[in-house]
């Protein structure tokens, strides 16, 4: 069965601190690996897109890495600010030309100042 | 930059009243989703659609039905609506379903008394 999960499921760390979540998936055929964002009350918003050749990808203080062989992806925050405060959420796209995803439960960050 | 637009934002409905989401996108995206998003879940795929004039469904699909009569806009319509379909719903889109960048709606949030 296809499936995303995340870890931990919540997290609190103090401002200016680093963090990582983590994801692993057992999809198949693998597409590609998404990590968004989503502040409360707010749509998801991306923040990187993985291929199966891509091990590392960053995004400002955002920086994603993904081993394809052990099917683990992780999240890594740094310097954390206040407005980090949000849930991450991991998608795996896979097969079919229409995109099929499927989404982890999302890792819910708090940033205390 | 409008991108993806969700209206109405909040509704209240009765059990067995009906009700139609409109999605809107400005980006010219082939691509058309409606999930929705349930506490202690990931995002789930309701229905979908590849281009004007055509629709499939997605992972739970039963109670609800779609519409893409033009290319900017997707149409989720509920018939009789039901408690279990309280939930927040959020219609996404993008260039190319299974490698693009998947832009999400705001959320509209849908409570069935």
């Amino acid at each position: 069965k296809n499936q995303v999960e995340q870890s931990p499921q919540s997290l609190i760390i103090l401002e200016g601190k680093n963090c990582t979540l983590q994801c692993n998936y057992t999809v198949s055929p693998f597409s590609n690996l998404r990590w968004y964002k989503q502040d409360t009350g707010r749509g998801p918003v991306s923040l990187t897109i993985m291929t199966f050749s891509e091990n590392t990808k960053s995004n400002g203080r955002y920086t994603a890495t993904l081993d394809a062989d052990t099917k683990q992806s992780s999240l890594h925050i740094t310097a954390s600010q206040l407005s980090d405060s949000a849930s991450y959420i991991c998608v795996v796209s896979y097969g079919g030309s229409q995109g099929n995803l499927i989404f982890g439960k999302g890792t819910k960050l708090s940033v205390k100042p | 930059n409008a991108g993806v637009t969700q209206t109405p934002k909040f509704r209240v409905l009765k059990t067995g009243q009906s009700m139609t989401l409109l999605c809107a996108q400005d980006m010219n995206h082939e691509y058309m989703y409606w999930y929705r998003q349930d506490p202690g879940m990931g995002l789930r795929l309701i229905h979908y659609s590849v281009g004007e004039g055509t629709t499939a469904k997605g992972e739970v699909p039963d109670g609800y039905n779609v519409s893409r009569l033009k290319k900017q806009n997707f149409l989720l319509g509920l018939e009789s609506a039901a408690p279990s379909q309280t939930s927040v719903y959020f219609c996404a889109s993008t260039v190319t379903g299974r490698t693009g960048e998947l832009f999400f709606g705001e959320g509209s949030r849908l409570t069935v008394l």
